[in-house]
């Protein structure tokens, strides 16, 4: 069974810094990754698809890279701002159905 | 209305009350999904719909019972819940159901009294 583990829980970083959230899986058969952000009480917006063949995925300032053979993936986020603040969830998609992690929750203080 | 829109946005419910939500996509997507937020717990999907046919079905309790009458809308049925079935609702939908991004709406936060 698939797990999904996203590391840190919560982070918090003056403005500026780069983040880098983590998010590991134990069953590397799968079709592909999103990163998804929340903000609470909402729903998700999805920032990056990589699929299975692909090693990294960019949008902006958002960097994503997937290393399937060690079932991990890493967003990174460059010079963050407040409007940053919120929950980062990882999942991994086989067969159409995803598994979520748990999200790490993102301050940027200004 | 764009992408994907849920309703109601928020619903208090006795738990011998008998409820809908509803979902409808704009994208011209082929799949759609239902997933359950509970607090401290992750995402967890609920149902899959391709082309209007369930091809999942997570182990989710009869009291929730999904509807998909064709391939823009997606209902979910609510009867007899309990108190731990309070949580947020989400429905999403992607293009091909398997691939794809899924894009999602914003969710109807559900509490049973």
């Amino acid at each position: 069974k698939q797990e999904v583990t996203q590391i840190p829980a919560a982070l918090s970083v003056p403005e500026g810094e780069n983040l880098v959230l983590n998010c590991s899986f134990t069953d590397s058969a799968i079709y592909n990754l999103q990163w998804f952000r929340q903000d609470p009480g909402k729903g998700l917006t999805s920032l990056l698809l990589i699929q299975s063949s692909q090693r990294e995925q960019t949008s902006g300032r958002l960097n994503a890279s997937l290393d399937k053979s060690s079932g991990r993936s890493t967003l990174y986020i460059a010079a963050s701002q407040p409007g940053d603040s919120a929950t980062y969830l990882c999942a991994v998609g086989s067969w159409g159905k995803l598994q979520f992690g748990a999200g790490t929750q993102v301050v940027v203080t200004p | 209305e764009t992408g994907v829109t849920q309703t109601p946005r928020h619903l208090v419910m006795g738990m011998t009350n008998k409820k809908s939500l509803k979902c409808e996509q704009h994208l011209g997507h082929n799949a759609m999904y239902w997933y359950k937020q509970s607090a401290k717990k992750p995402l967890e999907l609920m149902f899959v719909y391709n082309f209007k046919e369930q091809t999942e079905n997570n182990s989710v309790p009869s009291r929730f019972s999904p509807e998909c009458p064709n391939s823009s809308h997606l209902f979910l049925h609510l009867h007899t819940l309990q108190p731990e079935d309070s949580a947020l609702y989400l429905c999403a939908s992607s293009q091909d159901g398997v691939t794809d991004t899924q894009y999602f709406g914003p969710g109807t936060r559900l509490t049973v009294l």
